[in-house]
């Protein structure tokens, strides 16, 4: 157990809808970081959050939001949902915004757009 | 930008037998690199990093990493396999500065072993 938490576990909805998903990092851990794993794509970095801050962005669709709340934990949102986004949806936390920081990641939220 | 490459996506090797999956990255700057492991219907776990000094890695459940500068190297090796070792693993760079980084993975190596 990493001490991450991602809810929901799995979520199926369908074309053009919007999701969010939920992210609580490990206590003590401020940065809070966002990846796309699929079998086209592999593993994809979508974006990191330190602090409440937006501070790295990668291969994000505008579709997608993300933000961290005071309280550290963090959503990602996707909206107009097309069959290309079903994936496996992963959060992991570190305890700051170095690159040397060992990354924790939670269990993911499979996403399945019908 | 940084890249990785994995060669192989898939490796298989019998129990006990030596393991080796091979990493190459390609950087500007001194890279950080990593290797994560990850079972089925799991995240990933971290099993190793370099950063700067000793060039031997050594990591969790019996695995290290060299990191080879003049090759842009950074193979994963464990000298004897167990079933337990069955899962993907993941060659990984970051790039950024102290404001904010990326991590970039490789494709993904499955690593198979046979009894």
């Amino acid at each position: 157990d990493s001490g991450v938490t991602q809810t929901p576990k799995h979520l199926i909805t369908a074309t053009g809808q919007r999701v969010t998903l939920r992210c609580s990092p490990r206590s003590g851990d401020l940065s809070v970081y966002w990846y796309q794993q699929s079998l086209d794509q592999g593993l994809q970095f979508l974006i990191q959050y330190y602090n409440g801050e937006e501070r790295a962005k990668g291969n994000i669709l505008e579709r997608f939001s993300a933000q961290q709340f005071p309280d550290l934990h963090s959503e990602l949102n996707l909206s107009s949902l097309e069959l290309g986004d079903s994936a496996l949806y992963f959060c992991a936390s570190s305890v700051s915004t170095v690159g040397t920081d060992t990354q924790y990641f939670g269990p993911g939220t499979r996403l399945t757009v019908l | 930008a940084q890249s990785v490459t994995q060669l192989g996506s898939h490796v298989s090797v019998s129990e006990g037998a030596l393991v080796l999956l091979r990493c190459n990255y390609s950087s500007s700057v001194p890279p950080y690199l990593f290797w994560y492991v990850q079972y089925p219907n799991q995240g990933l776990q971290l099993l190793l990093k370099y950063t700067t000094g000793a060039t031997l890695v050594k990591g969790i459940n019996g695995f290290e990493a060299e990191f080879k500068k003049s090759e842009t190297s950074f193979h994963l090796t464990k000298p004897s396999a167990h079933m337990s070792d069955a899962a993907e693993y993941f060659c990984a760079v970051s790039e950024g500065n102290t404001g904010g980084f990326k991590t970039i993975f490789g494709a993904g190596t499955r690593l198979f072993v046979k009894a």
